[in-house]
């Protein structure tokens, strides 16, 4: 049974280019969300999808997008990138119609911007 | 606003010795409390979840503490072992399964 995964799981950008990072979810689940994790801290809701629309967005500029695809995998495009957002992104899949479904993450990709 | 606050100390503890790790959130609406551990290179493994209706859950190793009044959260691990060497996350849910984390807490087992 293939937990979450993610795909690349390094990426060098230089400042101004565009990312697309991408998650397949854990076998059965449905809702795929997506984290950042600036290093030492803890990760940082981005926006979570569930019947490939967007449910709920955190507190980041518009510059992040994401999709979510009828087998549930989804991603997440970055534009304009800035050196800040040089970070581990983590995706997270669970059961959307289930409360407190605890969340599975991917091992992330970390993205250096330069 | 909810916010889950850790402060990002190191806990260094003997191998067989138990490890406590606190955690301090905001938002007393929250209803469900969730400890990760996450090993270098990898992302946060789920440890246990508490609902709150429940101020002690126990699971493998593990135990999980919530008092509301104070609003903190707690993470005994027994017997720690060099594979519990990690950091620890505290995160508080809200509706639709959006998690908050804390900042996180390093462990480290000694042999």
């Amino acid at each position: 049974d293939a937990g979450v995964t993610q795909s690349p799981t390094h990426l060098i950008k230089t400042r101004g280019q565009q990312v697309t990072l991408r998650c397949s979810p854990k076998s059965g689940h449905d809702t795929v969300s997506w984290y950042q994790q600036a290093l030492g801290q803890g990760p940082q809701f981005i926006f979570q999808y569930y019947e490939e629309e967007e449910r709920q967005r955190g507190n980041f500029p518009d510059r992040f997008s994401g999709h979510q695809f009828p087998n549930y995998s989804s991603e997440l495009n970055v534009n304009a990138l800035l050196l800040g957002d040089s970070a581990l992104y983590l995706c997270a899949s669970s059961l959307g119609q289930v409360l407190n479904s605890p969340l599975h993450f991917g091992n992330g990709t970390r993205l250096t911007v330069t | 606003g909810e916010s889950v606050g850790l402060h990002l100390p190191t806990l260094s503890v003997q191998e067989g010795d138990n490890s406590i790790i606190n955690c301090a959130y905001s938002n007393s609406a929250s209803d469900y409390f969730i400890w990760y551990k996450q090993e270098s290179g990898k992302g946060p493994q789920f440890i246990i979840d508490i609902r709150s209706n429940m101020d002690k859950r126990q699971g493998q190793r593990v135990t999980v503490l919530l008092n509301k009044t104070v609003k903190h959260l707690s993470l005994q691990i027994a017997a720690t072992q060099p594979g519990d060497s990690a950091v620890y996350f505290c995160a508080q849910g809200a509706a639709g399964n959006k998690l908050t984390f804390g900042g996180g807490t390093r462990v480290l087992v000694k042999p």
